[in-house]
């Protein structure tokens, strides 16, 4: 089983609307939760961090997060052309420190 | 520097050559991630130090891979005899601690000819 599983997408949004994308993850020990942003041809740019159950919000990103259910989300709300790109949702595991990623959602804010 | 910093940008290798992939992390961190990243994938893990320990290194996908940060700070990704296959962006994050957030440099692309 893929340690961080996410739907590949493409995820296509109207401008101005909310944004959402899902992510699991296999290890239920699991204590950091990452949401990265990719852009074509370029590195992943940290967006968001959670470590507890809960809702944390960053301006127009909302991370949440719900252990019980082994799944992490993110809200983008008045989605703009500008947030389109992949995101990458990034797990790190009970046993040790290293931070897994999933495959990323291509994500499409539609103008 | 303020960011993480990888060296070369781009390197075209001859199928069979030796190639070396430096990282310089960000100032006093101790973490230190390597992946490899094929086009339209996520990041795979490859290798992870913290300080001059390497922790783990499940992820080299083969003993040709190696890596080394022999002063906890700046790291170098070897990759010997390389293939086809090796081609890809590698990646280097660094963290100020185990298991808090990492940041990214630019990336290698690494094209194997």
């Amino acid at each position: 089983q893929k340690e961080v599983e996410q739907n590949s997408g493409p995820l296509s949004v109207p401008e101005g609307a909310i944004a959402s994308l899902n992510c699991t993850y296999s290890d239920r020990g699991s204590q950091s939760f990452f949401w990265y942003r990719q852009y074509s041809g370029k590195s992943p740019e940290l967006i968001m961090f959670i470590y507890s159950n809960g809702d944390k919000e960053d301006g127009r990103f909302t991370a949440q997060l719900n252990k019980a259910s082994q799944y992490v989300s993110l809200l983008i709300r008045d989605s703009q052309p500008s947030d389109s790109a992949t995101y990458l949702c990034a797990v790190t595991p009970n046993r040790d420190d290293k931070i897994i990623f999933g495959k990323g959602t291509r994500l499409h804010i539609l103008p | 520097g303020a960011g993480v910093s990888q060296s070369p940008r781009y390197k075209v290798a001859k199928r069979g050559q030796d190639v070396a992939l430096r990282c310089d992390p960000i100032s006093g961190h101790v973490s230190l991630f390597w992946y490899q990243q094929a086009l339209g994938q996520g990041p795979e893990f490859l290798t992870y130090f913290q300080n001059e320990a390497q922790l783990d290194k499940s992820g080299l996908p083969s003993d040709r891979f190696f890596a080394e940060r022999p002063e906890g700070s700046v790291s170098t990704l070897k990759i010997q005899r390389t293939q086809q296959e090796d081609s890809a962006v590698y990646l280097c994050a660094s963290g100020a601690a185990g298991g808090t957030e990492a940041f990214f440099g630019q990336g290698t692309r690494l094209t194997v000819v």
